[in-house]
């Protein structure tokens, strides 16, 4: 049972342009959600993270939105740079042990 | 944001050989550190959850006698994966939690030959 579904699997950008990558939870009791971003023989990195009472969350190009209804949340990527292409994870937490729940990742590629 | 160390970042063993790997954050206290297990192109497996001071939680399907972790401080938790056979080759990463917030390590490539 995958609790965070993640989509695309795979995307190409093109420099200058948004790339957006979106996932769906299942568990409402989830109330904490990361982005991840990881580069090829790399540990994934904190890029941006939030909390259900929030919309919307942005830091620099990086922008979080989020439906709380809808159970939905998806990153941004403004101007997207080739150092951008990496694999991007989202994840889905709750309170207590906060032991995040991965989607399968999406592999983003920004052509120059 | 916090900084967790990993150690090695690759190794290289002979099969039947035991290997350790370190996990260590580096400027914040972990309660609780996790080790996880990555495919090529895959997501994040996660092994086992460790806790300072007591005995890991491993995920279903992961044997703790091959892969023994201890959470002896705060600051630093390691993985042993014991006798070690080719199928064990693969790319190991650690995290530490702080707050809501879980912060990786490096990650270490592992090959059994």
């Amino acid at each position: 049972q995958q609790q965070v579904k993640q989509s695309p699997q795979s995307l190409i950008v093109q420099k200058g342009g948004i790339s957006i990558i979106n996932c769906a939870y299942e568990n409402t009791a989830f109330d904490y959600f990361p982005w991840y971003q990881q580069f090829p023989g790399k540990g994934p990195a904190l890029l941006i993270a939030i909390r259900p009472d929030v919309s919307e969350k942005k830091e620099g190009r990086f922008t979080i939105s989020f439906n709380k209804s809808a159970k939905q949340f998806s990153l941004h990527i403004m101007d997207s740079q080739p150092g951008d292409s990496a694999t991007y994870f989202c994840a889905a937490s709750m309170g207590g042990s906060y032991i995040p729940t991965f989607g399968r990742g999406t592999s983003l590629i920004v052509h120059p | 944001g916090a900084v967790v160390s990993q150690h090695p970042s690759w190794v290289i063993c002979k099969s039947g050989t035991s290997v350790k790997i370190e996990c260590r954050s580096l400027d914040f206290q972990a309660t609780t550190m996790f080790w996880y297990r990555q495919f090529p192109k895959q997501s994040l497996m996660l092994m086992a959850t460790s806790n300072e001071g007591s005995k890991a939680t491993y995920e279903q399907g992961v044997e703790k006698d091959k892969f023994l972790i201890n959470h002896a401080s705060l600051t630093l938790s390691t993985l042993t994966v014991t006798s070690a056979h080719p199928e064990d080759s693969s790319f190991y990463i650690c995290s530490a939690r702080q707050g809501a917030a879980t912060f990786f390590g490096q990650g270490t490539r592992l090959t059994v030959v």
